[in-house]
């Protein structure tokens, strides 16, 4: 167990629809990464937050965004949803030296 | 600039060692080692930092050439719960966020 939490487990929708993943980090950490492992996309960097301000974005589609909160706790919006988005959503917090934990993900299937 | 792992797939005997490889086109200030499990989240292993330093713990080892721009990962003396998918993660010299890039893993399993 690394700390970090995400829910849902499982999320099942369909195309068009628009769905919400929730991140919380390990107590004490301030960075949140999310990333979207997919079969023929490995591990791909979407976006990253510091202590609620957006500090680096990756290969994110305009349809997604995320933020996060006073809490320290994080969303990932996916809207307009295509079969293609269907894969494994991770966040991962990091502590002040670098080394990024991962929480369970979760996986979306888009019908 | 996405690192190149090689090889792509590796099988072991129990006992036996390996060695994984992480190159990148990029200056580096960062590389990090992950093992993920199918349908698990990746399990952090180690980071190097640059300064070509070595590290590890119990039969698990890296190094990292910042001159080269490439890390290797070091299993010796391989057990069952080696097997999984290994990934390097790096943080180019130019980015100041801690954003990694990965790999596109490599796959190893280790046989009794």
């Amino acid at each position: 167990d690394s700390g970090v939490t995400q829910t849902p487990k499982h999320l099942i929708t369909a195309t068009g629809q628009r769905v919400t993943l929730r991140c919380s980090p390990r107590s004490g950490d301030l960075s949140v990464y999310w990333y979207q492992q997919s079969l023929d996309q490995g591990l791909q960097f979407l976006i990253q937050y510091y202590n609620g301000e957006e500090r680096a974005k990756g290969n994110i589609l305009e349809r997604f965004s995320a933020q996060q909160f006073p809490d320290l706790h994080s969303e990932l919006n996916l809207s307009s949803l295509e079969l293609g988005d269907s894969a494994l959503y991770f966040c991962a917090s990091s502590t002040a030296s670098g080394e990024q934990f991962f929480g369970p993900g979760t996986r979306l299937t888009v019908l | 600039q996405q690192p190149v792992q090689s090889p792509q797939a590796v099988i072991l005997r129990e006992g036996e060692d390996a060695v994984i490889n992480c190159s990148s086109s990029k200056a580096l200030y960062s590389v990090h080692w992950y093992r993920q499990k199918h349908g698990e989240a990746p399990v952090f292993l180690m980071i190097l930092l640059k300064g070509g330093e070595q590290k590890g713990h119990e039969k698990i080892s890296a190094s990292f050439n910042e001159k080269k721009q490439q890390s290797s990962l070091y299993l010796t003396a391989s057990q069952l719960s080696y097997s999984g998918t290994y990934f390097c993660g790096t943080e180019p010299s130019s980015s100041n966020t801690g954003k990694l890039i990965f790999g596109q893993g490599t796959t190893l399993q280790v046989k009794p």
